[in-house]
């Protein structure tokens, strides 16, 4: 266990549905990402989350919308998703950024994602 | 725009041999280079972190080199184990930019490693 948890581990839904993606950790982190393991795609950074606030959206359309209520917790809210969104979502923590080490980061199992 | 190229894309060793895994980024102003584990549908646990200023970095029967100039680096797995199967991922980072709030961490496709028994 690395200490970050993420819930679903596996998530089927049509292009209509509302979900949400879950992540905690209790690592005393302060900063948060979301990633996007899609088959044969490199690992894509969506968004970062630094002390609750977000640092990074990296041209990730609106269907996707992040929340970070604390540092302990980060959620990936999904609507009218489209099938190639399928993908393994990954969410990561570290320590706050800029602040020494905060480099290493702590990845959860991901919540991998079907859209029918 | 940072590109990180993983060479070979899948490995086949026998159990007990040396191997290198290749990475290769396209720009050379990098703060960090970092070596991940990734087993079959799970996240990624960071193995090796070596910093723009080291050549190399050891953990166990792992040792990571950099030359930042050539933009290359390599991951040698001494005296492979069927443990040792998954795939590695290279990535690199150009750091966090506080003043444009910018983060950026580029990773490579990886490579699977498959030990036979």
């Amino acid at each position: 266990e690395t200490g970050v948890t993420q819930t679903p581990r596996h998530l089927v839904m049509g292009m209509t549905n509302k979900k949400s993606l879950k992540c905690e950790q209790h690592l005393g982190h302060n900063a948060m990402y979301w990633y996007k393991q899609s088959a044969k795609k490199p690992l894509e950074l969506m968004f970062v989350y630094n002390f609750k606030e977000q640092t990074e959206n990296n041209s990730v359309p609106s269907r996707f919308s992040p929340e970070c209520p604390n540092s302990s917790h980060l959620f990936l809210h999904l609507h009218t998703l489209q099938p190639e969104d399928s993908a393994l979502y990954l969410c990561a923590s570290s320590l706050l950024l800029g602040t020494p080490n905060y480099e290493k980061l702590f990845f959860g199992s991901g919540t991998q994602l079907s859209v029918l | 725009k940072q590109e990180v190229t993983q060479i070979p894309a899948a490995l086949s060793v026998p159990e007990g041999e040396n191997l290198v895994l290749n990475c290769s980024f396209t720009d050379s102003a990098i703060y960090n280079l970092q070596w991940f584990r990734q087993d079959p549908g799970k996240g990624l646990t960071s193995l090796l972190l070596i910093q723009s200023s080291q050549r190399e970095q050891t953990s166990g029967r792992l040792n990571a080199s950099l030359d930042k100039s050539s933009g290359r680096s390599t991951l040698y797995i001494a005296a492979s184990q069927p443990g040792d199967s998954a795939t590695y991922l290279c990535a690199v980072t150009r750091g966090w930019d506080s003043g444009a709030g910018s983060y950026q961490l580029t990773f490579g496709k990886g490579t699977k490693l498959s030990v036979i028994p």
